[in-house]
């Protein structure tokens, strides 16, 4: 679970348009995946999760969507505001092997939103 | 209801001394989890406390070490400082060692 990466470091997008970021993990046997949002000089924060029996969960504004078959994660955030320009991080844990929650965190996407 | 917070907020230690950091995790809970975030990298798991031992540990060295005490809070602490310590350290809290983690926001330490 050591290995979540991300394909792009960097997103800009328009004010209105929809971002899509995404991720890539390795470790098959993680069962909870979450994607946080770090806005500079805090700590990360809660967006949505997704468990491995789902393949696409939908919160307010955000959707997640996982692929099991190719180990693929995107958060998809509809109607992109400026307040969430911040880096975004996708992590997995492995509850059922491990029995605890440690979380493997990606380098993250920052995000930049465009007036 | 306090959320998760750390103190201090920033710190500067010079190579070779010794640091100790503390958090006080959010009010309920009972874990306290530690992550370490180089500057553009991702947190990185060092360990968690629970129940006052240390349950899981992260591929950190030994000159890393906690404690958690009865009251749920816990201390971070960093020996024989290296340039490479210099970090954001984390700490989030859960209920339970399986619980969602809420993170505070952070000590920001410089090693010079």
């Amino acid at each position: 679970g050591e290995n979540v990466g991300l394909h792009l470091p960097t997103l800009s997008v328009q004010e209105g348009d929809n971002s899509i970021i995404n991720c890539a993990y390795s470790n098959s046997a993680s069962d909870y995946f979450i994607w946080y949002k770090q806005e500079s000089g805090k700590g990360p924060q809660f967006i949505i999760d997704i468990r491995s029996n789902m393949d696409k969960r939908q919160g307010q504004r955000v959707t997640v969507l996982l692929n099991k078959t190719v180990k693929h994660l995107s958060l998809q955030i509809a109607a992109t505001q400026p307040g969430d320009s911040a880096v975004y991080f996708c992590a997995e844990i492995d509850v059922l092997s491990t029995g605890a929650n440690n979380l493997f965190f990606g380098t993250g996407t920052r995000l930049t939103v465009i007036p | 209801d306090a959320g998760v917070t750390q103190s201090p907020t920033h710190l500067i230690k010079t190579r070779g001394q010794q640091v100790t950091l503390r958090c006080s995790p959010k009010s309920g809970h009972d874990t306290v989890s530690w992550y370490q975030q180089a500057l553009g990298q991702g947190p990185q798991f060092i360990f968690q406390y629970y129940e006052e031992e240390e349950r899981q540990r992260g591929n950190f060295p030994d000159r890393f070490s906690g404690h958690q005490f009865p009251n749920y809070s816990s201390e971070l602490n960093v020996n024989a400082l290296l340039l490479g310590d210099s970090a954001l350290y984390l700490c989030a809290s859960s209920l339970g060692t399986g619980g969602e983690q809420f993170f505070g926001p952070g000590t920001r330490l410089t090693v010079l």
